[in-house]
């Protein structure tokens, strides 16, 4: 247990649905990051909050909508996905200060676009 | 641009033997380093870290060596057990920023 939770682990959802993937972390860190991890490449940064204010978006597409209601929670709204969207999707706390911080990491949510 | 790479994507080692997962990194400005573990079905756990004031930092039967002048760092896993096997991603960062650049990751097999 790492002490981040995301829902559901697994997800199928279809071109035209909408859905949402969820975050909570339990260790009182400052930043919360979504990352898409996919079978042929590298884990991929989509978005970073930073005390609930969003500091990054690394172009992602508009079908993908952050939302960070507190420091605590993290969801991703889904829209109109494609299938190549199909992925291992994880979520992520850290404590930021000048020097760096690892990250922790929720087990992640395998979603499949049909 | 930046990038932090793997030089070898698959390592098979013999149960009781060391261990040596390597990684490539180009951005100069990064002085944050760290290794994570992926086993199948779960997400990337913290293993180690080393700041770019140090070269070398020993944990519990892992070690980590940061070579800043040809850009290298390398994880060493002494006395690998089966449930070393996994895969393994270096990552690199700027102290003070959000932006975590990983590795594209190697799989240890670990034969008994």
């Amino acid at each position: 247990e790492t002490g981040v939770t995301q829902t559901p682990r697994h997800l199928v959802m279809g071109m035209t649905n909408k859905k949402s993937l969820k975050c909570e972390q339990h260790l009182g860190h400052n930043a919360m990051y979504w990352y898409k991890q996919s079978a042929k490449k590298p884990l991929e940064l989509m978005f970073v909050y930073n005390f609930k204010e969003q500091t990054e978006n690394n172009s992602v597409p508009s079908r993908f909508s952050p939302e960070c209601p507190n420091s605590s929670h993290l969801f991703l709204h889904l829209h109109t996905l494609q299938p190549e969207d199909s992925a291992l999707y994880l979520c992520a706390s850290s404590q930021e200060t000048i020097r760096g911080a690892e990250a922790f990491f929720g087990q992640g949510t395998r979603l499949t676009v049909v | 641009g930046e990038s932090v790479g793997l030089h070898l994507p698959t390592l098979s080692v013999q149960e009781g033997d060391n261990s040596i997962i390597n990684c490539a990194y180009s951005n100069s400005a990064s002085d944050y380093f760290i290794w994570y573990k992926q086993e199948s079905g779960k997400g990337p756990q913290f293993i180690i870290d080393i700041r770019s004031n140090m070269d070398k930092r020993q944990g519990q039967r892992v070690t980590v060596l940061l070579n800043k002048t040809v850009k290298h760092l390398s994880l060493q896993i002494a006395a690998t057990q089966p449930g070393d096997s996994a895969v393994y991603f270096c990552a690199e960062k700027q102290g003070g920023g959000f932006k975590t650049i990983f590795g594209a990751g190697t799989r240890l097999f670990v034969k008994a």
